[in-house]
Protein backbone atom coordinates (compact mmCIF):
# COMPACT_ATOMS: atom_id res chain seq x y z
CA UNK A 1 0.00 0.00 0.00
CA UNK A 2 1.18 3.31 -0.59
CA UNK A 3 1.54 5.61 2.25
CA UNK A 4 0.47 8.51 3.73
CA UNK A 5 1.98 11.09 5.79
CA UNK A 6 -0.38 13.14 8.80
CA UNK A 7 0.61 15.49 11.12
CA UNK A 8 0.90 13.67 14.88
CA UNK A 9 -1.99 15.73 16.79
CA UNK A 10 -3.83 18.88 16.23
CA UNK A 11 -6.09 20.58 18.28
CA UNK A 12 -9.76 22.26 17.74
CA UNK A 13 -12.05 24.64 19.54
CA UNK A 14 -15.51 23.04 20.40
CA UNK A 15 -18.24 24.05 17.87
CA UNK A 16 -15.21 25.56 14.98
CA UNK A 17 -14.44 23.73 11.82
CA UNK A 18 -11.42 20.96 11.79
CA UNK A 19 -9.46 20.29 8.59
CA UNK A 20 -7.15 17.22 8.82
CA UNK A 21 -4.98 16.79 5.98
CA UNK A 22 -3.20 13.80 4.46
CA UNK A 23 -0.34 13.67 2.11
CA UNK A 24 -0.36 10.85 -0.05
CA UNK A 25 2.43 11.88 -2.79
CA UNK A 26 3.34 8.24 -4.28
CA UNK A 27 -0.73 7.25 -4.60
CA UNK A 28 -1.29 5.13 -7.58
CA UNK A 29 -4.64 5.76 -9.72
CA UNK A 30 -6.79 2.63 -8.41
CA UNK A 31 -5.91 3.96 -4.80
CA UNK A 32 -8.95 4.79 -3.02
CA UNK A 33 -8.42 7.36 -0.27
CA UNK A 34 -10.15 5.87 3.29
CA UNK A 35 -10.49 7.82 6.63
CA UNK A 36 -11.21 6.03 9.69
CA UNK A 37 -11.31 6.83 13.19
CA UNK A 38 -10.64 5.36 16.80
CA UNK A 39 -12.51 6.98 19.95
CA UNK A 40 -10.85 5.90 23.04
CA UNK A 41 -11.61 2.61 24.14
CA UNK A 42 -13.21 1.82 20.91
CA UNK A 43 -12.39 0.26 17.86
CA UNK A 44 -11.31 1.95 14.83
CA UNK A 45 -14.29 2.94 13.03
CA UNK A 46 -15.20 4.14 9.04
CA UNK A 47 -15.93 7.67 8.16
CA UNK A 48 -15.44 8.53 4.59
CA UNK A 49 -13.80 7.48 1.60
CA UNK A 50 -13.61 8.81 -1.86
CA UNK A 51 -11.46 8.37 -5.19
CA UNK A 52 -11.26 11.71 -7.40
CA UNK A 53 -14.35 13.64 -6.17
CA UNK A 54 -15.23 15.45 -3.02
CA UNK A 55 -17.50 13.81 -1.09
CA UNK A 56 -19.83 14.49 1.58
CA UNK A 57 -21.40 12.18 4.54
CA UNK A 58 -23.40 12.52 7.54
CA UNK A 59 -20.16 12.60 9.80
CA UNK A 60 -17.81 14.60 7.48
CA UNK A 61 -16.75 15.99 4.26
CA UNK A 62 -13.56 14.44 2.08
CA UNK A 63 -11.37 17.32 -0.33
CA UNK A 64 -9.65 15.50 -2.66
CA UNK A 65 -6.84 17.72 -4.00
CA UNK A 66 -6.73 17.76 -8.28
CA UNK A 67 -3.37 15.73 -8.09
CA UNK A 68 -4.91 13.23 -5.45
CA UNK A 69 -1.57 13.79 -3.88
CA UNK A 70 -3.54 14.94 -0.89
CA UNK A 71 -6.73 15.05 1.17
CA UNK A 72 -8.48 17.24 4.02
CA UNK A 73 -10.82 15.80 6.10
CA UNK A 74 -13.33 18.34 7.23
CA UNK A 75 -15.07 18.46 10.60
CA UNK A 76 -17.74 21.01 10.11
CA UNK A 77 -18.66 21.58 13.43
CA UNK A 78 -16.04 19.69 16.02
CA UNK A 79 -17.59 18.27 18.80
CA UNK A 80 -15.96 16.63 22.25
CA UNK A 81 -17.56 13.85 20.78
CA UNK A 82 -15.38 14.64 17.81
CA UNK A 83 -11.91 13.88 20.04
CA UNK A 84 -9.80 10.58 18.90
CA UNK A 85 -7.29 9.25 16.26
CA UNK A 86 -7.93 9.87 12.84
CA UNK A 87 -5.89 7.90 10.10
CA UNK A 88 -6.05 8.64 6.66
CA UNK A 89 -5.50 5.22 4.41
CA UNK A 90 -4.96 4.30 0.99
CA UNK A 91 -6.56 1.26 -0.65
CA UNK A 92 -6.77 -0.69 -3.82
CA UNK A 93 -9.55 -2.30 -3.92
CA UNK A 94 -8.07 -4.86 -6.49
CA UNK A 95 -5.10 -5.82 -4.12
CA UNK A 96 -6.80 -7.34 -1.64
CA UNK A 97 -8.85 -6.40 1.65
CA UNK A 98 -6.34 -4.86 3.74
CA UNK A 99 -5.85 -1.92 5.72
CA UNK A 100 -2.83 -0.71 6.70
CA UNK A 101 -2.65 1.76 9.51
CA UNK A 102 -0.25 3.87 10.22
CA UNK A 103 -0.38 6.59 13.54
CA UNK A 104 -2.80 8.50 12.45
CA UNK A 105 -3.60 12.46 13.70
CA UNK A 106 -4.68 12.71 17.30
CA UNK A 107 -7.12 15.35 17.67
CA UNK A 108 -7.76 17.41 20.78
CA UNK A 109 -11.54 19.55 21.10
CA UNK A 110 -11.17 22.30 23.80
CA UNK A 111 -14.34 23.26 25.25
CA UNK B 1 -22.74 -0.90 18.43
CA UNK B 2 -21.20 -1.90 15.27
CA UNK B 3 -22.64 -5.15 14.10
CA UNK B 4 -19.20 -6.84 15.50
CA UNK B 5 -19.03 -7.88 19.11
CA UNK B 6 -16.09 -9.08 20.78
CA UNK B 7 -15.79 -11.33 23.84
CA UNK B 8 -14.58 -10.83 26.69
CA UNK B 9 -13.86 -7.30 27.02
CA UNK B 10 -10.54 -7.51 29.22
CA UNK B 11 -8.32 -10.82 29.98
CA UNK B 12 -5.48 -11.52 32.23
CA UNK B 13 -3.99 -14.66 31.35
CA UNK B 14 -0.48 -16.15 32.47
CA UNK B 15 2.20 -16.93 30.57
CA UNK B 16 1.22 -21.16 30.71
CA UNK B 17 -2.52 -20.38 30.09
CA UNK B 18 -5.22 -20.96 26.81
CA UNK B 19 -7.49 -18.75 25.88
CA UNK B 20 -9.50 -17.61 23.44
CA UNK B 21 -11.39 -14.71 22.09
CA UNK B 22 -14.23 -14.66 20.12
CA UNK B 23 -15.50 -12.43 17.88
CA UNK B 24 -19.16 -12.34 16.38
CA UNK B 25 -20.71 -10.29 13.69
CA UNK B 26 -23.92 -9.64 12.74
CA UNK B 27 -23.48 -7.54 9.60
CA UNK B 28 -23.73 -10.38 7.08
CA UNK B 29 -20.17 -10.37 5.60
CA UNK B 30 -17.67 -12.46 3.89
CA UNK B 31 -14.64 -11.38 5.67
CA UNK B 32 -13.16 -11.18 8.82
CA UNK B 33 -9.97 -10.06 9.90
CA UNK B 34 -7.84 -10.11 13.82
CA UNK B 35 -5.77 -6.57 14.17
CA UNK B 36 -2.91 -6.20 17.56
CA UNK B 37 -2.71 -2.67 18.64
CA UNK B 38 0.14 -2.27 20.92
CA UNK B 39 1.10 0.75 23.60
CA UNK B 40 2.30 3.51 21.03
CA UNK B 41 2.06 1.38 17.70
CA UNK B 42 -0.27 1.19 14.60
CA UNK B 43 -2.72 -0.83 14.52
CA UNK B 44 -1.16 -4.36 13.05
CA UNK B 45 -3.19 -6.82 10.74
CA UNK B 46 -2.52 -10.34 11.89
CA UNK B 47 -4.63 -12.38 10.08
CA UNK B 48 -7.63 -12.15 7.08
CA UNK B 49 -10.26 -14.43 6.40
CA UNK B 50 -12.03 -14.33 3.06
CA UNK B 51 -15.39 -16.88 2.45
CA UNK B 52 -13.77 -18.87 5.93
CA UNK B 53 -10.56 -18.83 4.07
CA UNK B 54 -7.51 -17.73 5.64
CA UNK B 55 -6.15 -15.55 2.81
CA UNK B 56 -3.30 -13.71 4.95
CA UNK B 57 -1.36 -14.80 7.86
CA UNK B 58 1.28 -11.50 8.55
CA UNK B 59 4.50 -13.43 9.82
CA UNK B 60 2.42 -13.96 13.00
CA UNK B 61 3.81 -16.57 16.05
CA UNK B 62 2.01 -19.80 16.08
CA UNK B 63 1.50 -19.26 19.62
CA UNK B 64 -1.75 -17.01 18.07
CA UNK B 65 -4.18 -19.38 16.41
CA UNK B 66 -6.81 -18.10 14.09
CA UNK B 67 -10.40 -20.08 13.79
CA UNK B 68 -13.16 -19.33 11.58
CA UNK B 69 -15.84 -21.87 11.53
CA UNK B 70 -18.25 -20.17 9.79
CA UNK B 71 -18.77 -16.07 8.05
CA UNK B 72 -20.06 -15.18 11.76
CA UNK B 73 -17.87 -16.38 13.96
CA UNK B 74 -13.97 -16.18 14.41
CA UNK B 75 -11.92 -17.28 17.23
CA UNK B 76 -8.38 -16.28 18.15
CA UNK B 77 -6.41 -19.45 20.53
CA UNK B 78 -3.54 -17.98 22.34
CA UNK B 79 -1.07 -20.34 24.22
CA UNK B 80 2.09 -19.91 25.90
CA UNK B 81 1.68 -15.71 25.72
CA UNK B 82 4.24 -13.47 26.36
CA UNK B 83 4.46 -10.24 28.34
CA UNK B 84 4.97 -8.35 24.69
CA UNK B 85 1.83 -9.97 23.56
CA UNK B 86 0.02 -7.44 25.93
CA UNK B 87 -2.19 -5.78 23.33
CA UNK B 88 -5.83 -4.77 22.43
CA UNK B 89 -6.83 -7.05 19.96
CA UNK B 90 -9.11 -5.88 17.47
CA UNK B 91 -11.83 -7.76 15.03
CA UNK B 92 -13.09 -6.69 11.95
CA UNK B 93 -15.46 -7.87 9.62
CA UNK B 94 -16.27 -6.46 6.03
CA UNK B 95 -17.73 -7.66 2.33
CA UNK B 96 -15.58 -8.17 -0.15
CA UNK B 97 -17.01 -8.64 -3.62
CA UNK B 98 -20.28 -7.58 -4.59
CA UNK B 99 -22.36 -5.22 -3.15
CA UNK B 100 -24.87 -5.65 -0.13
CA UNK B 101 -28.38 -4.97 -0.14
CA UNK B 102 -29.34 -1.98 2.32
CA UNK B 103 -26.88 0.19 1.13
CA UNK B 104 -23.88 -1.01 2.72
CA UNK B 105 -20.23 -0.25 0.97
CA UNK B 106 -18.48 -3.31 0.15
CA UNK B 107 -14.71 -3.08 1.59
CA UNK B 108 -15.50 -1.00 4.61
CA UNK B 109 -14.39 -2.46 7.91
CA UNK B 110 -16.25 -2.57 10.98
CA UNK B 111 -14.34 -3.73 13.84
CA UNK B 112 -15.44 -4.28 17.24
CA UNK B 113 -14.64 -2.57 20.86
CA UNK B 114 -11.30 -5.12 21.16
CA UNK B 115 -10.22 -7.02 23.86
CA UNK B 116 -8.11 -5.58 26.18
CA UNK B 117 -5.40 -8.35 27.07
CA UNK B 118 -2.83 -8.53 29.80
CA UNK B 119 -0.12 -11.55 29.98
CA UNK B 120 1.56 -12.05 33.47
Amino acid sequence: DAKTTQPNSMESNEEEPVHLPCNHSTISGTDYIHWYRQLPSQGPEYVIHGLTSNVNNRMASLAIAEDRKSSTLILHRATLRDAAVYYCILRDDNAGNMLTFGGGTRLMVKP
Amino acid sequence: ETGVTQTPRHLVMGMTNKKSLKCEQHLGHNAMYWYKQSAKKPLELMFVYSLEERVENNSVPSRFSPECPNSSHLFLHLHTLQPEDSALYLCASSQEGPDLAGGQFRNIQYFGAGTRLSVL
